[in-house]
């Protein structure tokens, strides 16, 4: 299957700072790709859909200002936490997929973000 | 509105046969997913089903009954390291974009 590279893993900011994280289809074009949250023993909650040079797409309850999102490349979307705080602590995964209707989603390994 | 239904947790013995049930209501219907995940990792895929019927991918089936709004995942000669949540997600129509949803995950305890 394709690689999706998510990047950092890990991450612990303090409170009150940003925090970049990095998702990249490494042998594909990501046309589209989606953020999820994961809290410890739930399933995945997804966030946001983000196609390339268009705007993201937020869920409901997603606050756009809090979780930027920039799908400025066809290999590349960013997911910035601003002014964290202790309850956006939680596991961000992203998955990408081509373009059509059809095509598999792939996930990054996924990003434990840890404020304090 | 979404709603994917999974059991919460099931325990099993080692090189015995489990059946995890989905059921989905949705918006939209273009497939569905089976994803494994361990601990602390993102989701693999597992199997995908768009037709009714049964998809067979080596230890590992799948179910689909799109009248009824059902799914299974049956996992047979099951081994420990298949402990993990099993996640059961509807693909559905978003215009342009088609979106994941999830279900609840399903936490599977294989025992000795």
């Amino acid at each position: 299957g394709a690689v999706v590279s998510q990047h950092p893993s890990r991450v612990i900011c303090k409170s009150g700072t940003s925090v970049k994280i990095e998702c990249r289809s490494l042998d594909f074009q990501a046309t589209t790709m989606f953020w999820y949250r994961q809290f410890p023993k739930q399933s995945l909650m997804l966030m946001a859909t983000s196609n390339e040079g268009s705007k993201a797409t937020y869920e409901q309850g997603v606050e756009k200002d809090k979780f930027l999102i920039n799908h400025a490349s066809l290999t590349l979307s960013t997911l910035t936490v601003t002014s964290a705080h202790p309850e956006d602590s939680s596991f961000y995964i992203c998955s990408a997929k081509e373009q059509g209707l059809h095509t598999e989603a792939f996930f990054g390994q996924g990003t434990r973000l840890t404020v304090v | 509105g979404q709603n994917i239904d999974q059991p919460t947790e099931m325990t099993a013995t080692e090189g015995a046969i489990v059946q995890i049930n989905c059921t989905y209501q949705t918006s939209g219907f273009n497939g569905l997913f089976w994803y494994q995940q361990h601990a602390g990792e993102a989701p693999t895929f597992l199997s995908y089903n768009v037709l009714d019927g049964l998809e067979e991918r080596g230890r590992f089936s799948s179910f689909l009954s799109r009248s009824k709004g059902y799914s299974y995942l049956l996992l047979k000669e099951l081994q420990m390291k298949d402990s993990a949540s099993y996640l059961c997600a509807v693909r559905d129509y978003g215009g342009a974009t088609n979106k994941l949803i999830f279900g609840t995950g399903t936490l599977l305890a294989v025992q000795p």
